[in-house]
């Protein structure tokens, strides 16, 4: 059964533009949500998405943007980059309930310049 | 809010020796505690994932215990070894309201296991 899958692994973006990140989740997970980690701040909370309803959400400027299709792929949108978006994104995925383990992607590393 | 510490930051150990890493978190309102590894560079990898309702889980050489009135769980690893060394990161799984189905995590225990 094949992983969390994130694309693009590296990508280099000037500021004020805007990123586009991608995440197919494990095959039958429903729920994916989306991490950032930096040193800084460790990892937080973007949001989690569940049959393609919004269902959370972490303390990001609107920004940042997420949304999830019928066949469960995501994708997050960063808007108007700034250096501090520099980041490791993480996309994650389980079946659908809290109960359930969560299961990572490698991530999409993020430069801001 | 929700508040995960780790405690030590850092750890670096001869081959062969037990090992606890802390983990506490302030809010006992929680759904399930997951314990993970992080290489460098790389993604997340589940090791272990203790319910609410329970005390501990076993896997291999790594036990995980949960206090959960207390707010705080331990990773046990036993007679560690070089591929060891990692960052082991404990999350939190908040149960109700805004926190539901997010993870809370702590910054991490960088470990180190030489040979």
């Amino acid at each position: 059964k094949a992983g969390v899958t994130q694309t693009p692994r590296y990508l280099i973006k000037t500021r004020g533009q805007q990123v586009t990140l991608s995440c197919s989740p494990i095959s039958g997970h429903r729920s994916v949500s989306w991490y950032q980690q930096t040193p800084g701040q460790g990892l937080q909370f973007l949001f989690e998405y569940f049959s393609e309803t919004q269902r959370n959400k972490g303390n990001f400027p609107g920004r940042f943007s997420g949304r999830q299709f019928s066949n469960s792929r995501s994708e997050m949108n960063v808007s108007t980059l700034e250096l501090g978006d520099s980041a490791l994104y993480l996309c994650a995925s389980r079946p659908g309930t809290e109960v359930d383990t969560i299961y990572f992607g490698e991530g999409s590393w993020l430069t801001v310049v | 809010k929700q508040e995960v510490t780790q405690i030590p930051a850092a750890l670096s150990v001869p081959e062969g020796e037990n090992l606890v890493l802390n983990c506490s978190f302030t809010d006992s309102a929680i759904y399930n505690l997951q314990w993970f590894r992080q290489d460098p560079g790389k993604g997340l990898t589940s090791l272990l994932l203790i319910q609410s309702s329970q005390r501990e889980q076993t896997s291999g050489r790594l036990n995980a215990s949960l206090d959960k009135s207390s707010g705080r769980s331990t990773l046990y690893i036993a007679a560690s070894q070089p591929g060891d060394s990692a960052t082991y990161l404990c999350a939190v799984n908040g149960d109700r309201g805004s926190t539901l189905g997010r993870l809370y995590f702590g910054r991490g225990t960088q470990l180190t296991v030489w040979p």
